[in-house]
């Protein structure tokens, strides 16, 4: 069955400091994959996505990810960090079932910003 | 255009009252999704809707049922409220194009429930 691995459930780094969350996954097939962010009080926001091709993507905010399939993992890095991007981040990988796309989450990083 | 929209925001039940939560989505996607949030725990999907007309199991449905009352509208019901549904639940919707892009959804805001 799918599974997706965020190891981290909470980091602190300090404003202007790189940034790099780390997400596992496992998943039979070529994964389609998802990170996206929640800010305090809000719903989800999609950050950035792997479908295929070129191994790092980039997103919103200034992030990007990269696919490593040797290591079933898609880390999302950042090269200075904001106070602002203070939040949760979740990593998801999509699976079919059945007529329907579904997304299985990890279960998320809380992202602290000390100034 | 609003995206995905949720009603309630906030709401208090006491254990054994029943509530539905609404979600509408003005994007005109095919697919809609209710997940419950709990700390720790990520996202877990209760009940998706691959379609008008169409609703399917997800991860954990137990206690709740769901209306897919046309291609906006995706509704959660609780027919007996406890305590251990005190959660935040999200809706999503997603255009069920065939390819990766259909799997990429968007969120509503959330409504956060306590069960007392």
């Amino acid at each position: 069955a799918q599974s997706v691995t965020q190891p981290d459930i909470h980091i602190t780094v300090s404003e202007g400091a790189s940034l790099e969350l780390r997400c596992n996954y496992s998943y039979g097939a070529t994964p389609y994959l998802f990170w996206y962010v929640q800010s305090p009080g809000q719903g989800l926001q999609l950050l950035l996505k792997y479908f295929s091709g070129d191994t790092l993507v980039q997103g919103i905010k200034g992030f990007e990810a990269e696919f490593k399939r040797s290591q079933s993992s898609f880390n999302l890095r950042k090269p200075s960090v904001h106070w602002s991007d203070a939040a949760e981040y979740f990593c998801a990988v999509g699976v079919k079932s059945g007529t329907a796309s579904k997304l299985t989450f990890g279960t998320g990083t809380r992202l602290q910003v000390t100034l | 255009n609003a995206g995905v929209t949720q009603t309630p925001k906030f709401q208090v039940l006491k254990t054994g009252q029943s509530m539905t939560l609404q979600c509408a989505q003005d994007m005109n996607h095919n697919s809609m999704y209710w997940y419950r949030q709990d700390p720790g725990m990520g996202l877990r999907l209760i009940y998706y809707s691959a379609s008008e007309g169409t609703t399917d199991k997800g991860e954990v449905p137990n206690g709740y049922n769901v209306s897919r009352l046309n291609k906006r509208e995706f509704s959660l019901r609780l027919e007996s409220a406890a305590p251990s549904q005190t959660s935040v639940y999200f809706c999503a919707s997603s255009e069920e194009r065939r390819g990766p892009s259909s799997y990429e959804q968007y969120f509503g805001p959330g409504t956060r429930l306590t069960v007392t």
